[in-house]
């Protein structure tokens, strides 16, 4: 079975500064999908950035990056120019590419942006 | 384009009774999943329909809990009786192509 392992349970950063997210998954499959979900106290899961695994590109939106490591299975989110709207629980995702299209997620990082 | 609806956003119950959740998916998205987030955890799937057929329930405990989605469109989760670690927050998530999951905002359960 996939496991999906986010080792920083909180982190925290300076408004406008940048911030790196990790994690790490386990799988034997060459075909999948991670993604990164930000969850607000509001508890709406939003969807980050999304990268497909046989790209060796990294994925990015506006502020958000990702570090896709493939061989070292690690998948790291960074966020630029923080901002105080960008503090929420963030949870890291693993998607098989086959038809079942089921996530399984991390047990998240909460970050907290200071002013 | 309306999001996923789910109702109601708050449910208080004592042990042993019985409770359901309901489910609003986005127009015209044929996949519907309902997940488990136990405070302190990410979600967890419980079970997954294509259209109004089951295509996962594999982590979903039958002997309390049930779903169904009737017409293919709106969808219940029920628990009954529950317990106390039934205590979460539900999340429902729909998806067109799959790949893509559109989240509700959530039923907060507090099981007492």
């Amino acid at each position: 079975a996939q496991t999906v392992t986010q080792s920083q349970p909180e982190m925290s950063v300076q408004e406008a500064e940048t911030v790196t997210l990790s994690c790490t998954y386990d799988t034997s499959e060459s075909d999948y999908y991670l993604f990164w979900y930000k969850q607000p106290p509001s508890r709406q899961m939003i969807l980050v950035i999304r990268q497909e695994a046989y790209k060796q590109q990294n994925a990015t939106e506006n502020r958000f990056s990702v570090n896709f490591q493939k061989a070292a299975k690690s998948f790291s989110l960074k966020i630029s120019d923080s901002q105080l709207g960008d503090a929420a629980m963030y949870f890291c995702a693993y998607m098989s590419g086959g038809s079942n299209y089921k996530l399984t997620f991390g047990k998240g990082t909460l970050l907290t942006v200071n002013p | 384009e309306a999001g996923v609806a789910q109702s109601p956003r708050y449910k208080i119950i004592e042990k042993r009774q019985s409770v359901a959740f309901w489910c609003n998916p986005i127009s015209g998205h044929a996949t519907l999943y309902w997940y488990q987030q136990i405070l302190g955890q990410g979600p967890k799937l419980l079970i997954q329909f294509q259209n109004n057929g089951v295509v996962d329930d594999s982590q979903l405990p039958k002997d309390r809990f049930s779903a169904e989605r009737l017409k293919g469109v709106d969808s219940t989760l029920k628990i009954q009786p529950a317990k106390l670690e039934d205590s979460a927050v539900y999340l429902c998530a729909s998806s067109l192509s799959g790949v893509g999951q559109y989240f509700g905002p959530g039923t907060r359960l507090t099981v007492t």
